[in-house]
C-alpha cells in the first residue's frame, strides 16, 4: 500500500519570504501522480500543483513550484513571495496511474499547517 | 468551472440514526469519491465509484455504504450513526486520471 508522509505538522514564514513544505511517499509503482492541495479555513480543497512521475521536469504554477526527486521518493512544495492568502493546510497526495477503466482514490499525507506572519 | 456540491455544510444527528450525505457534480465526471477528514489524520478514502451503480471500497469502508443511481449524484450512507463517525466528509469527482475536484465538505456531528 502506498503511504504519504508530511513530517512538518506546522510551518511559519514571514510574508514575502520563501517556504518549503516537505513530502515523502512510498510506492512500488513506477508511474503515478503527485499533487499538492491547499485547504484554507473555508475548507474548500484547492489543487495547487500536479506532477506526473514520468516527467523529469519539475512542475511550476506561478509562485508555487515542486522539487520532485523520484529516486528519493520526495516531493516538496516551494512557495515563493509568501502572501497572507497562502495561509492554509497543505496536503500532499499520491495517485497511482492505471490503464484501462476504473478509478483510484488519492492517498493523502496528514497535512502541514502553514502560517504566514505579516 | 467544475462544481461539486454537498447537501449540507453542517449536520447534527443522533446515535443510531440513518444518515444520508448527498453529493452532486455538474461536469459529467465518471468518477466520484467520498473521503473522511479528521485532525492529524488527513483525508482517508471511504468509497469511490467509477460508473453508475458501480462502487469500490476505499481504505475505511466499515460502517458506511454508498449509492450511485445517476452519474451526477453520489450518496454516502451511515446505516446506524455512531459517535466515532463524527467528522468532516468531503466528496470529490474526477475525469481519470486527472486531479479530483472537491466539494465544500459536510461537518457531521453524531451525539
Amino acid at each position: 500500500a502506498q503511504t504519504v508522509t508530511q513530517s512538518q505538522p506546522e510551518m511559519s514564514v514571514q510574508e514575502a519570504e520563501t517556504v518549503t513544505l516537505s513530502c515523502t511517499y512510498d510506492t512500488s509503482e513506477s508511474d503515478y501522480y503527485l499533487f499538492w492541495y491547499k485547504q484554507p479555513p473555508s475548507r474548500q480543497m484547492i489543487l495547487v500543483i500536479r506532477q506526473e512521475a514520468y516527467k523529469q521536469q519539475n512542475a511550476t504554477e506561478n509562485r508555487f513550484s515542486v522539487n520532485f526527486q523520484k529516486a528519493a521518493k520526495s516531493f516538496s512544495l516551494k512557495i515563493s513571495d509568501s502572501q497572507l492568502g497562502d495561509a492554509a493546510m497543505y496536503f500532499c497526495a499520491y495517485r497511482r496511474m492505471y490503464s484501462g477503466g476504473g478509478a483510484d482514490g488519492l492517498t493523502f499525507g496528514k497535512g502541514t499547517h502553514l502560517i504566514i506572519q505579516p | 468551472d467544475v462544481k461539486v456540491t454537498q447537501s449540507s455544510r453542517y449536520l447534527v444527528k443522533r446515535t443510531g440514526e440513518k444518515v444520508f450525505l448527498e453529493c452532486v457534480q455538474d461536469m459529467d465526471h465518471e468518477n466520484m469519491f467520498w473521503y473522511r477528514q479528521d485532525p492529524g489524520l488527513g483525508l482517508r478514502l471511504i468509497y469511490f465509484s467509477y460508473d453508475v451503480k458501480m462502487k469500490e471500497k476505499g481504505d475505511i469502508p466499515e460502517g458506511y455504504s454508498v449509492s450511485r443511481e445517476k452519474k451526477e449524484r453520489f450518496s454516502l450512507i451511515l446505516e446506524s450513526a455512531s459517535t466515532n463517525q463524527t467528522s468532516m466528509y468531503l466528496c470529490a469527482s474526477s475525469v481519470s486520471p486527472h486531479e479530483q475536484y472537491f466539494g465544500p465538505g459536510t461537518r457531521l456531528t453524531v451525539t
